[in-house]
């Protein structure tokens, strides 16, 4: 099946430095990756919608100079969280797409996701 | 944008029975609609999905229906097991943006 990997799994962070999460998709190309943003015990919030080569579409309530995403490649979309607050502690999952299926549902792959702890 | 409200947040079970969890959507335009289990720490696993010409979708104990024109579509797991136990999410799809319910976590009692 389709795998999508995520790095790192766990990082911890001084306040106000940035921080890179990659996504990739290992063995298909993705058209389409969405990053979502998990507090414990609660849903996943999607934070942006990215398509390669274009500029990302960002949730109402998403800071785009905070959490900069670039899906530069079909394989590859980073995000990057910048100035690390506490408050940007979290879970941080990606997904990604490989476009429509035949039956036209487009389905998504997630990734195993990054815990971001910021001191 | 899609509003996706899941109920209830918590379910207990004993072992054996029956669990259902329901999902109500806001935008007519969501054609499709997946199932996710989480465990703990873990990323999301589809279970089930349905799509919006279908009424009704199951496999072996998991089904899934959807009433389109009250916007709700729900969970059904028969002959609940401990394993069960975990998160489950519905959401909500276009087909260009997911949106996620609110999650429900399951406890299965042996």
């Amino acid at each position: 099946g389709a795998v999508v990997s995520q790095h790192p799994s766990r990082v911890i962070c001084k306040s106000g430095t940035s921080v890179k999460i990659e996504c990739r998709s290992l063995d298909f190309q993705a058209t389409t990756m969405f990053w979502y943003r998990q507090f414990p015990k609660k849903s996943l919030m999607l934070m942006a919608t990215s398509n390669e080569g274009s500029k990302a579409t960002y949730e109402q309530g998403v800071e785009k100079d905070k959490f900069l995403i670039n899906h530069a490649s079909l394989t590859l979309s980073t995000l990057t969280v910048t100035s690390a607050h506490p408050e940007d502690s979290s879970f941080y999952i990606c997904s990604a797409s490989p476009g429509p299926s035949p039956n036209w549902v487009v389905l998504q792959y997630f990734g195993p996701g990054t815990r971001l702890t910021v001191l | 944008g899609e509003n996706v409200e899941q109920h209830p947040s918590t379910l207990s079970v004993q072992e054996g029975d029956s669990a259902v969890i329901k999902c109500t959507y806001s935008d007519s335009a969501s054609n499709y609609f997946p199932w996710y289990k989480q465990e703990l720490g873990k990323r999301p696993q589809l279970i089930i999905d349905i799509r919006s010409n279908v009424g009704e979708k199951k496999d072996q104990r998991i089904a899934v229906t959807l009433n389109k024109t009250a916007k709700h579509f729900s969970l059904h797991i028969t002959e609940t097991q401990p394993e069960d136990s975990a998160v489950y999410f519905c959401a909500a799809s276009t087909g260009n943006q997911f949106y996620f319910g609110t999650g429900t976590s399951l406890t299965v009692i042996p």
